[in-house]
This record gives C-alpha cells, structure tokens and sequence, in this order.
C-alpha cells in the first residue's frame, strides 16, 4: 500500500541537541499523527493534528500540520537518552470516517550521552 | 485513558500450531480494531480492519484462512494464526479506535512476538 515519505531514516545525535523529522505525502490527510515505538514494544502517540497548519506541542516534542495538509514534521528539543526509538509518522483519514492509518518507514533516533 | 491490552507478549510453538492473540481496550468500547505486522526494521503493515460484529476486511495479500479474526465484542478482538508455519514469524501488533468520537486516533497494544520453530 502507499507509504509516506519520512525522513531521515536514522540520526546520531548528542545528548542536549535539537531533532527534526518530516513526513511528505502526494496525498491530502484529514489528521497526521507522530508515534514513537520501543523495541519489542508497540508505538505509543506523541502528538496528533487535527488542522492544517496547526502547531502542537508536548513537553519537549512540537508538531506541524503542513498547510497543504501533505507534511507534517515532528521536531525534538534538548533531546535526552530516554529519546532513542524508532519515531514513525502516520497519517490518518484518506476517506470519510476512515479511520486507517498510512505509516511513514521510520526514524531511528539515536542519542549518545 | 486509551489503554490497549495485548496478550500474549511472546509465543514460541511448533510448526502447524494454531495461535490466539487477544487484544483488549481496557477503558474505552472499541467499535474497530486494526491487526498489523511488522517485520524486523520495517514499518507497521495492516493486515485486516476488525468491526465488531462484522466480518474483518483483509488486505489485499493477506489470508483470510490463515489469519482468522473475530471481535465479538466492543472491547474485544482476536487473532488466531492457524497452521502457523516458521514464516508466521513476526511482530503482530493490535490498534483499537473508537467509532464515537470523530477523528480519534488509533492506541496501539505492546504486541505479540511469534516464534514458530
């Protein structure tokens, strides 16, 4: 089935540095949803837009609904260890009431202390 | 709130066994439930969307006799791979969603790593 966009595949950051992820799609999605899964462990929600151009943050996480409604990035301030995971971005809604979500391929974050 | 159960988180058997996995929302009534797949280093694949009281819609590629799927109830929903075989191996994930609230997003159980020797 279709996939979105998202990059980077991996990162290595340093502890304390900012992260910046994105998703990119061809199509429109009514909702764009950022989880982050550990391994052996299912995804867990970060963040979820709702509007077009909506800018949402949670604690030291904050995410974008692109205004075409076709991006969304998910960015990561003052990143610590407890950050590392593989983030996927999803976006949900292609029809009415659908509720299926169309996942990105991941990003896996790697933070050294 | 939005808590998803899965059961169980691990199961090793053998070849041609028949595999249950529960999914339960354990505060919320889920009127659909998603069942995926996941490979090592891959993203999640849906296999079937779950209503309850109705048949599963499979996706395409995926068998229906292989992978039976019942949601009897609203909090509910089951896996069973039958006849599993050592390609069944994988990473099964479970997601719940209420039909209630528009827009609501999907919560995601622990999943259920199978091993079929």
């Amino acid at each position: 089935g279709q996939q979105l966009n998202q990059s980077p595949q991996s990162m290595f950051i340093q502890e304390g540095e900012d992260v910046s992820m994105n998703c990119t799609s061809s199509s429109i999605f009514n909702t764009w949803l950022w989880y982050k899964q550990d391994p052996g462990e299912g995804p867990v929600l970060l963040i979820a837009l709702y509007k077009a151009g909506e800018l949402t943050s949670n604690g030291r996480l904050t995410a974008q609904f692109g205004i075409t409604r076709k991006d969304s990035f998910l960015n990561i301030s003052a990143s610590i260890p407890s950050d590392v995971g593989i983030y996927f971005c999803a976006g949900q809604g292609l029809g009415a009431g659908s509720y299926q979500l169309t996942f990105g391929k991941g990003t896996k974050l790697s933070v050294i202390p | 709130g939005a808590v998803v159960s899965q059961h169980p988180s691990r199961v090793i058997c053998k070849s041609g066994t028949s595999v249950k996995i529960e999914c339960r929302s354990l505060d919320f009534q889920a009127t659909t439930m998603f069942w995926y797949r996941q490979f090592p280093k891959k993203s999640l694949m849906l296999m079937a969307t779950s209503n309850e009281g109705s048949k599963a819609t499979y996706e395409q590629g995926v068998e229906k006799d292989k992978f039976l799927i019942n949601h009897a109830s609203l909090t509910l929903s089951t896996l069973t791979v039958t006849s599993a075989h050592p390609e069944d191996s994988s990473f099964y994930i479970c997601s719940a969603v209420t039909g209630h609230l528009k827009g609501q997003p999907q919560h995601f159980g622990d999943g259920t790593r199978l091993s079929i020797l």
